[in-house]
């Protein structure tokens, strides 16, 4: 069956560093990717996507690679700053008018 | 447009109750999606429409949830009987297909938290 794996620890950084987050998936073939951002008892907000055949998108602080071979794709922020506090959800869509399957996320803390 | 609205924003029921969930989607966006979510997990899908025609609804889903989007506008999601496995957050989004990459890209609005207690 499909599945899409996040780390489900919460990832603890410093102000100022660069956060990486890990989107893993199998027996999937997307045709895209997106990242999303979760605040507590708030609706995902989209944030970036990227297609299948692209390697690296970036938006302001915020880059993603997408590996098809490992079926993987890295989420970083860099010079991360408290505000970016969230849990941060992939999403894998197969085309271009069907449903997105969601990840469990990865809560991100960013301390001072 | 102040993009997704959803109502209620927090129901408590009784197990065995019916409850019903209203969203307003982005009124340009002809697809419409609901999702549920617990607690440390993303969103699972339920269903989604195009306009009014219901295209796709989860094998996890049971008869007692029905949803309806009746003039390809607003939809309701319905639970009947419910159980408290069912207390969660119901998600509804809408989209529209990215004019760079041609992906879907959801807007979800805040949810309806359910309680059954």
């Amino acid at each position: 069956s499909q599945k899409i794996e996040q780390n489900s620890e919460a990832l603890n950084i410093q102000e100022g560093k660069t956060a990486t987050l890990t989107c893993n998936y199998t027996n999937y073939s997307p045709a895209y990717l997106q990242w999303y951002r979760q605040d507590p008892g708030r609706g995902p907000v989209f944030l970036l996507l990227i297609r299948e055949n692209e390697k690296e998108k970036r938006k302001e602080r915020l880059k993603v690679t997408f590996d098809t071979t490992l079926k993987q794709s890295l989420f970083h922020i860099t010079a991360s700053q408290p505000a970016d506090s969230a849990t941060y959800l992939c999403a894998l869509g197969p085309g271009t008018a069907s449903k997105l399957t969601f990840g469990t996320g990865t809560r991100l803390q960013v301390t001072l | 447009d102040t993009g997704v609205s959803q109502n209620p924003r927090h129901k408590i029921t009784k197990r065995g109750q019916n409850v019903t969930f209203r969203c307003d989607p982005i009124s340009e966006h002809n697809r419409l999606y609901w999702y549920r979510q617990t607690l440390g997990q993303g969103p699972e899908f339920l269903t989604y429409f195009q306009n009014e025609a219901q295209l796709e609804k989860s094998r996890l889903l049971s008869d007692r949830f029905s949803a309806e989007r009746p003039k390809g506008s607003f939809s309701t999601l319905e639970i009947q009987r419910t159980e408290q496995g069912d207390s969660a957050m119901y998600l509804c989004a809408s989209s529209h297909t990215n004019r760079d990459s041609g992906a879907n890209v959801l807007t979800f609005g805040a949810g309806s938290r359910l309680t059954v207690l």
